[in-house]
């Protein structure tokens, strides 16, 4: 099966930082990657899918990259609200697998 | 607005069985492949299987493969998690999440508020 292996972990960073994330795939995913963003105590929230389309509603200050097997989830001006874990999810087949998730903290 | 509300969870004594179920309101349930997704305490996320829009296709994790059953009830707008020989490790907050499309495993665009299922002696 492919493993998703997110880095970092995690990170602390300002408000107004440019914050980027990245997920690696074992494997050739081609664009079939999603990354999620779930707020302490919530649910997660799809952010990004096919790599690099932003989900409908979601900040223009969130983007997605990359193709293969090394992908990149950027948050261009960190916010208080962006505080949470970011997951990427891989869907080229069966079994689905996410990654380990990076938690992300205001400095 | 798209809901989907999950219940049957508790806690079970290890080597038992429970059925958990998500109710389905907002979109065109017969028309979407659904999720079961999972978070053990302070974990990541765990995918534990799909369900193609009719039933036909069920895809399942290797670590739930042949212990849990995934099914759905379309009159019903609700899917359904049969979860046998349950084991301790299988402790986790349930989600239901719909996928964006109808056949298929892709990404989840709307999840449930989740289940909590504890399995304990």
């Amino acid at each position: 099966d492919i493993e998703m292996t997110q880095s970092p972990s995690s990170l602390s960073a300002s408000v107004g930082d440019r914050v980027t994330i990245t997920c690696r795939a074992s494997q050739d995913i081609y664009n079939f990657l999603a990354w999620y963003q779930q707020r302490p105590g919530k649910v997660p929230e799809l952010l990004i899918y096919d790599a690099s389309t932003l989900q409908s509603g979601v900040p223009s200050r969130f983007s997605g990259s990359g193709s293969g097997t090394d992908f990149t989830l950027t948050i261009s001006s960190l916010q208080p609200e962006d505080v949470a874990t970011y997951y990427c999810q891989k869907y080229n087949r069966v079994p689905l697998t996410f990654g380990g998730g990076t938690k992300v903290e205001i400095k | 607005q798209v809901q989907l509300v999950e219940s049957g969870g508790g806690v079970v004594q290890p080597g038992r069985s429970l059925t958990l179920s998500c109710a389905v309101s907002g979109f065109t349930f017969s028309s979407y492949t659904i999720h079961w997704v999972r978070q053990a305490p302070g974990k990541g996320l765990e995918w534990v299987a799909d369900i193609s829009y009719d039933g036909s296709n069920k895809y399942y994790a290797d670590s739930v493969k042949g212990r849990f059953t995934i099914s759905r009830d379309n009159s019903k707008n609700t899917l359904y998690l049969q979860m046998n020989t349950l084991r301790v490790e299988d402790t986790a907050v349930y989600y239901c999440a719909r996928d964006h499309y109808r056949s298929g495993s892709y990404y989840m665009d709307y999840w449930g508020q989740g289940t909590l299922v504890t399995v304990s002696s």
